[in-house]
């Protein structure tokens, strides 16, 4: 079975602190990305990563930055975290991706983040 | 832009009946992939189906199946023989060009004993 799994389930930070949130697969997947969900809001994309040290930005990269520095691990950073990035963070991973085959994308048990 | 729209925030049903899940989709791609995830209240977000668009038939796995209308760009989940398990957030996601998912804004599912 494939395994996602997040440095954190619970996570209280305060105004300004610098966040790391971890996330690691152990299915040798190329693909990794970083959701934040929102009552209301479903699911957007924060980052994704397609490869060791690539990044792309997703639809609200702002005030977040990633690292990829091996392939099993995934990190989202908070440079100095804010009250409006209190949230659920959720991290994805899949196989390579192209055009004939998508693969499904496995989720990690979620980090939910408060900052006060 | 991809959107996903999920027109029912709050769903109920009594256990052993029939639920359905309505999603819709807007895209201008005609190869695709759509998906729907399960979410219980301990987070975890699960894969109940995927469907390829360029299969015309509809995906089953055990008691879920969805109804594909491509031309319609519609995509709904039936829940039959439904159980307390079945109880969580339901997500319809599609996948764009490169390969993070698109998602709607979720229908809660309550199941009633």
């Amino acid at each position: 079975d494939v395994k996602v799994t997040q440095s954190s389930r619970y996570l209280v930070k305060r105004t300004g602190e610098k966040v790391f949130l971890e996330c690691v697969q152990d299915m040798d997947h190329e693909n990794m990305f970083w959701y934040r969900q929102d009552p209301g809001l479903g699911l957007r994309l924060i980052y994704f990563s397609y490869d060791v040290k690539m990044k792309e930005k997703g639809d609200i990269p702002e005030g977040y930055s990633v690292s990829r520095e091996k392939k099993e691990r995934f990190s989202l950073i908070l440079e100095s975290a804010s009250t409006n990035q209190t949230s659920m963070y959720l991290c994805a991973s899949t196989w390579l991706w192209d055009r004939d085959h998508q693969e499904t994308q496995y989720f990690g048990p979620g980090t939910r983040l408060l900052v006060l | 832009a991809q959107t996903v729209t999920q027109s029912q925030p709050e769903m109920s049903v009594q256990e052993a009946e029939t639920v359905t899940l309505s999603c819709t989709y807007d895209t201008s791609e005609s190869d695709y992939y759509l998906f729907w995830y399960k979410q219980p209240p301990s987070r975890q977000m699960i894969l109940v189906i995927r469907q390829e668009a360029y299969k015309q038939q509809n995906a089953t796995e055990n008691r879920f199946s969805v109804n594909f209308q491509k031309a319609a760009k519609s995509f709904s989940l039936k829940i039959s023989d439904s159980q307390l398990g079945d109880a969580a957030m339901y997500f319809c996601a599609y996948t764009r060009s490169q390969g993070n998912l698109i998602f709607g804004k979720g229908t809660k599912l309550s199941v009633k004993p």
